[in-house]
């Protein structure tokens, strides 16, 4: 098992370009989560999803999308980046039974010109 | 989900046992205690969690409080490989948001 994978690893963009962070799991968990880790802090909830086509609102949702269209799959999208969302993005999922744990992946450093 | 409090930082000699204090005083009966790991700038792990009694296994200890309003984590010999960001979270078992703090920064001295 892969565990959580995320794609890119890495990404530079322009101020205004648009992008699509790859979050997939092969663990078959229900819930999906992606945070946003800036230096020299703590994880912030952006978006999460407990099911496929479902989606919630984290504590930082604004200028960000995301879908889940199959459930093994959560993509977060910047429709106009800005230098504001330069960060480590991290995607997490967990199984819906029980207390579980978070598996996360291993980030995507994105850095907005 | 409640709010946990932990120090910013800590230090702790190698070899010696680091003790990280959690306190969620607001915590619901059906609330879990979870604590993770960060290391440098990799993927937060996951250590041990429990909802009233101690828990132990290969990693580390959590000492639960009676009135569950404060935890602490245990790591009974603490290596040069243990210095991490430590997360407390609180949540119920089956919800969907979970929401981390800011966490202790451990560091351990040679």
């Amino acid at each position: 098992n892969a565990g959580v994978t995320q794609t890119p690893k890495f990404r530079v963009l322009k101020t205004g370009q648009s992008m699509t962070l790859l979050c997939a799991q092969d663990m078959n968990h229900e819930y999906m989560y992606w945070y946003r880790q800036d230096p020299g802090m703590g994880l912030r909830l952006i978006h999460y999803s407990v099911g496929e086509g479902t989606t919630a609102k984290g504590e930082v949702p604004d200028g960000y999308n995301v879908s889940r269209l199959k459930k093994q799959n959560f993509l977060l999208g910047l429709e106009s980046a800005a230098p504001s969302q330069t960060s480590v993005y991290f995607c997490a999922s967990k199984k819906l039974e029980g207390p579980g744990e978070l598996f996360f992946g291993e980030g995507s450093r994105l850095t907005v010109l | 989900d409640a709010k946990t409090t932990q120090p910013t930082s800590m230090d702790c000699a190698e070899g010696r046992a680091a003790n990280l204090p959690c306190n969620h005083s607001t915590i619901s009966g059906n609330e879990y205690v979870y604590w993770y790991r960060q290391i440098h700038s990799q993927g937060p792990q996951y250590i041990i969690h429990g909802l009233k009694n101690n828990e132990t296994n290969e990693m580390a200890s959590l000492i639960i409080t009676e009135d569950r309003k404060s935890s602490t984590l245990i790591l009974p010999h603490a290596t040069l490989r243990d210095t991490a960001v430590y997360y407390c979270i609180v949540r119920v078992a089956v919800g969907g948001k979970i929401i981390f703090g800011k966490g202790t920064r451990l560091h351990i001295l040679p």
